[in-house]
């Protein structure tokens, strides 16, 4: 496709379910990455991926959060035992991978657990 | 603890004057700043950057500014446009970190008719 695009745009959950967050990157990106942002605050990185690795995950916040991207294209975001804390939208964004290269967004999850 | 600072929550600017949107940073490390804008429901999109070795870049109504000295930079838009009605998000890169963005909170820029 054109640009990163991410399903569901919504999700609604029940605390302490388990939920999956999808991104599809542009074709041909080699990094990707998941941010988190929060009511009044800018995206909190969460995690990056260069191919199939996760190059750098010190952003997600504890271990009932964990991402994959098996194949170094889809991504997929997991979180396990949700709580009323992770409600926030989630974005994803992907780049050609060099050092100063633009990361190009998604139009984000909006994960809401009730 | 805000790494990158973006003071003025909102700011409001007639059409066709110069909107000035201010970001502060505390990290030393950081070699490259980025602007984002933000309109509701979709996802950031790039809008200019620059590298610690320069003190200005210049791209058609937008110009950044880089003070290293102070931990400053600024994004100008000339003339304003009430499409530039959006959320501008402030964002920094470390030279030892090639992955991850570090952003502030944003500045929501109301162009006024």
């Amino acid at each position: 496709g054109a640009g990163v695009s991410q399903t569901p745009s919504n999700k609604v959950t029940e605390k302490g379910k388990y939920v999956e967050l999808r991104c599809d990157p542009i074709s041909g990106h080699t990094a990707l990455y998941w941010y988190r942002q929060s009511l009044g605050q800018g995206p909190e990185f969460l995690i990056y991926f260069q191919g199939t690795g996760a190059a750098d995950d010190s952003g997600l916040p504890n271990d009932r959060f964990f991402a994959v991207r098996p194949e170094g294209s889809v991504s997929t975001l997991k979180i396990q035992r949700t709580e009323r804390g992770d409600s926030a939208v989630y974005l994803c964004a992907s780049s050609s991978g060099t050092r100063v290269d633009t990361q190009y967004f998604g139009p984000g999850t909006r994960l809401t657990v009730l | 603890d805000q790494q990158v600072k973006q003071n003025s929550p909102s700011l409001s600017v007639q059409e066709g004057r110069i909107s000035i949107l201010n970001c502060d940073y505390t990290n030393s490390m950081f070699d490259y700043f980025l602007w984002y804008k933000k309109y509701p429901a979709e996802g950031p999109t790039f809008l200019i950057s620059i590298s610690s070795i320069k003190d200005k870049n210049e791209d058609g109504r937008f110009t950044v500014f880089l003070n290293k000295s102070a931990k400053h930079l600024s994004l100008h838009i000339v003339p304003s446009q009430p499409g530039d009605s959006a959320v501008y998000f402030c964002a920094a890169k470390a030279i030892n970190r090639d992955d991850k963005i570090i952003f502030g909170k944003g500045t929501r820029l109301h162009i006024l008719p």
